[in-house]
């Protein structure tokens, strides 16, 4: 069956835009959980949306966003884009949140801010 | 708050020999999962093992092994005959059960596997 899938792969963007990513879960699974991956800081949680509703939110500024659809599918907002944006973005979905079991990730989203 | 550390920046083994990677972790909840992640360079986070805290037996699937020992909240993923594949970073996780799905990462170990 097909596995996450993060759009897009790879894009560029400079300093004050914002960017929009989208990460289609496996099927039948119905929570989304957003991760951001730097050098520096390493795999920070972001927040994580089950059946359309935001469960959890780590600790970053009210730039950045989500939403989360019927179907499952999530998108991610950033807002007034800065250098330290720059990252790899990683969506990770399963059945349901917060049970024992896997958490199954995509190929992430590297965004490169300038 | 969860802290996890993988004190291993990074490794070599020869290949078809078995490797262990170290995790510890720290937290105060009483009940939680803890996970183990390759990522190779491609940048995908694949899952390889998870143990529940309440778990009797220590977890396996096929080469992996995961070594937890709940007392001294160590979490060790072994990797039995190393394959030229297994070159990757590998990460070690927790989600205490009352978190949902908000994973906490450790620094992450580099394994290279020499032929």
């Amino acid at each position: 069956k097909a596995g996450v899938t993060q759009t897009p792969r790879y894009l560029i963007k400079t300093r004050g835009q914002q960017v929009t990513l989208s990460c289609s879960p496996i099927s039948g699974h119905r929570s989304v959980s957003w991760y951001q991956q730097t050098p520096g800081q390493g795999l920070q949680f972001l927040f994580e949306y089950f059946s359309e509703t935001q469960r959890n939110k780590g600790n970053f500024p009210g730039r950045f966003s989500g939403r989360q659809f019927s179907n499952s599918r999530s998108e991610m907002n950033v807002s007034t884009l800065e250098l330290g944006d720059s990252a790899l973005y990683l969506c990770a979905s399963s059945l349901v949140t917060g049970t024992a079991g896997e958490l199954f990730f995509g190929e992430g989203s590297r965004l490169t801010v300038l | 708050a969860q802290k996890i550390t993988q004190t291993q920046p990074g490794m070599f083994v020869q290949e078809k020999e078995a490797v262990t990677l170290d995790c510890t972790y720290d937290t105060s909840d009483p009940s939680y999962g803890l996970f183990w992640y390759k990522q190779p360079s491609s940048g995908e986070m694949i899952f390889l093992i998870y143990q529940g805290s309440y778990d009797q037996q220590n977890a396996t699937e096929g080469r992996y092994s995961l070594n937890f020992q709940k007392a001294r909240k160590s979490a060790n993923l072994v990797i039995s005959a190393s394959q030229l594949g297994d070159s990757a970073m590998y990460f070690c996780a927790m989600r205490p059960n009352n978190a949902g799905n908000m994973l906490t990462f450790g620094g992450g170990t580099r394994l290279m596997v020499k032929p």
